[in-house]
């Protein structure tokens, strides 16, 4: 059973533009949401995470937006690169244990 | 230092042969997760290590699959016997004790089971 559902399966964005990839969680008992980003050939790295007591985390050109009441969180990826082109995994845990993953977005950010 | 170390990179095997994938941590994490990725499935979690005693292995799909951590450098999964649905990328993770949320992966071991 999918614990956290993510959006879209797929995103395709001209360079400059915003990239928006959501998800979802029914879980309440979860309390960190990290973001993942995954370029071929590789593992997933740790990108940027919230704690569900803010709303909002920016780290330079990427926001995770926070929405306690709806249960969503999505990742916005401002002025959109090509180099920024991978796949998005959104996940969810409960007080540092394994984490639960969504079933990735894959981002192509064209020139 | 050097991340999570996984090998092979690549495995090529038949049906019904025994695949041994490794893995080590990195230095000082007390925690090792493996996951299995597929288009179809995404990334699941297979079983969790904290210093070296397996937590969680409800994700281990049969009992074809095994995984053991005899030390706190060194992971095996094994699949015994293998079959073709078994071919995914297999990725070791490891933390820090308690930081289960902060995990490092390794880059994978592509499998493909004809």
């Amino acid at each position: 059973q999918q614990q956290v559902k993510q959006s879209p399966q797929s995103l395709i964005v001209q360079k400059g533009g915003i990239s928006i990839i959501n998800c979802a969680y029914e879980n309440t008992a979860f309390d960190y949401f990290p973001w993942y980003q995954q370029f071929p050939g590789k593992g997933p790295a740790l990108l940027i995470a919230i704690r569900p007591d803010v709303s909002e985390k920016k780290e330079g050109r990427f926001t995770i937006s926070f929405n306690k009441s709806a249960k969503q969180f999505s990742l916005h990826i401002m002025d959109s690169q090509p180099g920024d082109s991978a796949t998005y995994f959104c996940a969810a845990s409960i007080a540092g244990y394994a984490l639960n993953f969504g079933k990735g977005t894959s981002l192509l950010v064209t020139p | 230092d050097a991340g999570v170390i996984q090998s092979p990179r690549h495995e090529v095997t038949e049906m019904g042969q025994e695949v041994t994938l490794r893995c080590k941590p990195i230095s000082g994490h007390n925690s090792l997760f493996w996951y299995r990725q597929t288009m179809m499935r995404g990334l699941e979690l297979l079983i969790y290590f904290n210093n070296n005693v397996p937590i969680d292995d409800s994700g281990m799909p049969e009992d074809r699959f095994s995984a053991k951590m005899p030390n706190a450098s060194f992971s095996t999964l094994k699949i015994q016997p293998s079959e073709p649905r078994d071919s995914a990328v297999y990725f070791c993770a490891s933390s820090l004790e308690n930081r289960a949320n902060e995990q490092f992966f390794g880059p994978g071991t592509r499998l493909t089971v004809l």
